[in-house]
């Protein structure tokens, strides 16, 4: 019930087209949905965060959607640039002093020129 | 404002030894966690400090241990390695204000190659 399953595993992606990863979970008491981008050597970095009160949120080309019925969210990224590529981990938690932060498996994302 | 800083960079050690991981959080950050990224595989949450305090502690053997010092940097300390310990420790730092949906910010990372 702790799992956050994300896919796919991997992406390619041209220049200039979207892309789109998936994430769901299981418990319903997760209230917290982030995005974290990692570039090669470097570690994670916070890209985009979202909490179950909306069912989108757009920052720049990134956007997430949520689904709580599903118990689904997704990343998508407009226009995909060759700098976007990376790997990309979605993540859940809950608000509580003591709740850690689930990751997802990781999408590595790759946009060809 | 400097970032998480980790050491060493990389490690190479043989089965058996014991390593040390060391950690330095953003300047007023109060929490640390130490995550554990093998080859192909998503992070796996290994440790949560807070004030000195471990506030929860992932699905690892005993033998993967920390601490937080006063001035907020933490050490991991793994005893016994064996050859699947080999993968990059992660150290991330946030605020500690909203536990687990605080925003958390990466060290590089240590490489740990266990031969």
């Amino acid at each position: 019930q702790q799992q956050v399953k994300q896919s796919p595993q991997s992406l390619i992606v041209q220049k200039g087209g979207i892309s789109i990863i998936n994430c769901a979970y299981e418990n319903t008491a997760f209230d917290y949905f982030p995005w974290y981008q990692q570039f090669p050597g470097k570690g994670p970095a916070l890209l985009i965060a979202i909490r179950p009160d909306v069912s989108e949120k757009k920052e720049g080309r990134f956007t997430i959607s949520f689904n709580k019925s599903a118990k689904q969210f997704s990343l998508h990224i407009m226009d995909s640039q060759p700098g976007d590529s990376a790997t990309y981990f979605c993540a859940a938690s809950r608000m509580d002093s003591s709740y850690k932060l689930i990751f997802g498996s990781g999408t590595r994302l790759l946009v060809r020129p | 404002e400097a970032g998480v800083t980790q050491s060493p960079t990389h490690l190479i050690k043989t089965r058996g030894q014991q390593v040390t991981l060391r950690c330095s959080p953003i300047s007023g950050h109060t929490s640390v966690y130490w995550y554990q990224q093998a080859l192909g595989l998503g992070l796996q949450f290994l440790l949560w400090y807070d004030e000195g305090e471990e506030r929860n502690r992932g699905n690892f053997p005993p033998r993967f241990s920390g601490r937080q010092f006063p001035n907020y940097s933490s050490e991991l300390n793994v005893n016994a390695l064996e050859l699947e310990d080999s993968a990059l420790y992660l150290c991330a730092s946030s605020r500690g204000t909203s536990g687990g949906t605080d925003t958390q910010y990466f060290g590089p990372g240590t490489r740990l190659t266990v031969l």
